[in-house]
């Protein structure tokens, strides 16, 4: 079946460093993919998506490219912030589900210090 | 506008004792769900329904059961509950439009002795 495969945390890393988070995929078809962030106490929250290959998702300052070559959808930012302490899921769905079930993957948590 | 909102936040529970989640969406979506989420294994999808009266099993269904009797609202409930089902449970409502895009409520902390 489908499945979503992430870099292991936690990521931590010093206020203004470059981030990126692997994710990879392995599916059937042509997956939609998407990035959650789930900051503490709170619950997942779309933070951006991407529908066909090449397409790049973007959103407060990160992005991410589907790459179907490669089976990937890394999220990256240049400048990363206190307040973007997190934990982010990569997820994939199906397009010829009608029921929009998300497959995710383990998450990695982020910890950005001062 | 509340979104996506769930009852209660925190919960413990003994070996055996029942309890049902209340999960409640102001948003008029057709799609809710229920996940999940464990150290080291992402969410996971128990159950979910696409309309008033429909539900459908997910990836891990055994021991909990789902009614969706009005559309804003979706209950999850452990009948018997086992500390297997020590979790940190999700709810989250979507559009038919963008089905994938789900909004996501709090969370419930549960703890099962």
């Amino acid at each position: 079946g489908d499945s979503v495969t992430q870099m292991e945390g936690p990521v931590t890393l010093s206020e203004e460093a470059f981030l990126t988070i692997n994710c990879t995929y392995t599916a059937t078809g042509y997956p939609s993919l998407f990035w959650y962030v789930q900051y503490p106490g709170e619950g997942l929250q779309l933070l951006l998506k991407a529908t066909k290959a090449d397409d790049k998702g973007s959103n407060k300052g990160f992005e991410a490219t589907y790459r179907k070559e490669t089976t990937s959808f890394h999220l990256e930012k240049g400048s990363v912030q206190v307040s973007d302490s997190a934990v982010y899921f990569c997820a994939l769905s199906d397009p010829t589900d009608s029921w929009g079930k998300l497959q995710f993957g383990a998450g990695t948590q982020v910890v950005v210090t001062p | 506008n509340a979104g996506v909102t769930q009852t209660p936040k925190f919960r413990v529970l003994k070996t055996g004792q029942s309890m049902t989640l209340l999960c409640a969406q102001d948003m008029n979506h057709e799609y809710m769900y229920w996940y999940r989420q464990d150290p080291g294994m992402g969410l996971r999808l128990i159950h979910y329904s696409v309309g008033e009266g429909t539900t459908a099993k997910g990836e891990v269904p055994d021991g909990y059961n789902v009614s969706r009797l009005k559309k804003q609202n979706f209950l999850l409930g452990l009948e018997s509950a086992a500390p297997s089902q020590t979790s940190v449970y999700f709810c989250a409502s979507s559009p038919p439009a963008i089905v994938s895009e789900q909004y996501f409520g709090p969370g419930t902390r549960l703890t099962v002795t």
